[in-house]
């Protein structure tokens, strides 16, 4: 059985570009949240779908958007990149969207 | 909205010794507090979760305790192995209305054969 699969799982760009971020939920799994993990730091939540519905939202600025497709995929879109969004991006399915997550291994990106 | 603080930063223990890490929490309406264990350079894994109207759970080595009064929760790990050291989060989030989950800081635990 699957888990939860992110790509790609290294990235690099430079300031004031666009990036895309994709993850597959466990088969199943209706529901997709994204994280950002600063190292040293616990993960900081970005934003949940579930049934293609954005359900929560993080203190992200407007940059950061998200979508979720009919088949429970995600993506999830930075634009205008900044130094400081250089981090882990972990995406996470679950059954309901709030109990018992399921973390991929997460997409690295780093901002020059 | 929520915050969460974890303690101790960082844990270091003798193999077979028992550890304890805190979290407290400031929304009174959250109430599904997950534990995640994420070792070196791979992906957080749940290792226990309890929901609000339980006060402890137990897994083999692993328990957690609530206490809703004090806002207040804790992992204990017994009989710890190399094999547990990693970092450990604590998560506070409710499970209706508006999803926000808030974890901690991390709490690095070093396992000492």
């Amino acid at each position: 059985d699957a888990g939860v699969t992110q790509s790609p799982t290294h990235l690099i760009k430079t300031r004031g570009q666009q990036v895309t971020l994709r993850c597959s939920p466990i088969s199943g799994h209706k529901s997709v949240s994204w994280y950002q993990q600063v190292l040293g730091q616990g993960p900081q939540f970005i934003f949940q779908y579930y049934e293609k519905e954005e359900r929560g939202r993080g203190n992200f600025p407007d940059r950061f958007s998200a979508r979720q497709f009919p088949n429970y995929s995600s993506e999830l879109n930075v634009n205008a990149l900044l130094l400081g969004d250089s981090a882990l991006y972990l995406c996470a399915s679950s059954w309901t969207g709030v109990e018992k997550l399921f973390f991929g291994s997460g997409t690295q990106l780093s901002v020059l | 909205g929520e915050n969460v603080e974890q303690h101790p930063s960082t844990l270091s223990v003798q193999e077979g010794d028992s550890a304890v890490i805190k979290c407290t929490y400031s929304d009174s309406a959250s109430n599904y507090f997950p534990w995640y264990k994420q070792e070196l350079g791979k992906r957080p894994q749940l290792i226990i979760d309890i929901r609000s109207n339980v006060g402890e759970k137990k897994d083999q080595r692993i328990a957690v305790t609530l206490n809703k009064t004090a806002k207040h929760f804790s992992l204990h790990i017994t009989e710890t192995q190399p094999e547990d050291s990693a970092v450990y989060f604590c998560a506070a989030s409710r499970t209706g209305g508006s999803y926000i989950p808030t974890f901690g800081r991390g709490t690095s635990l070093i396992v000492h054969p």
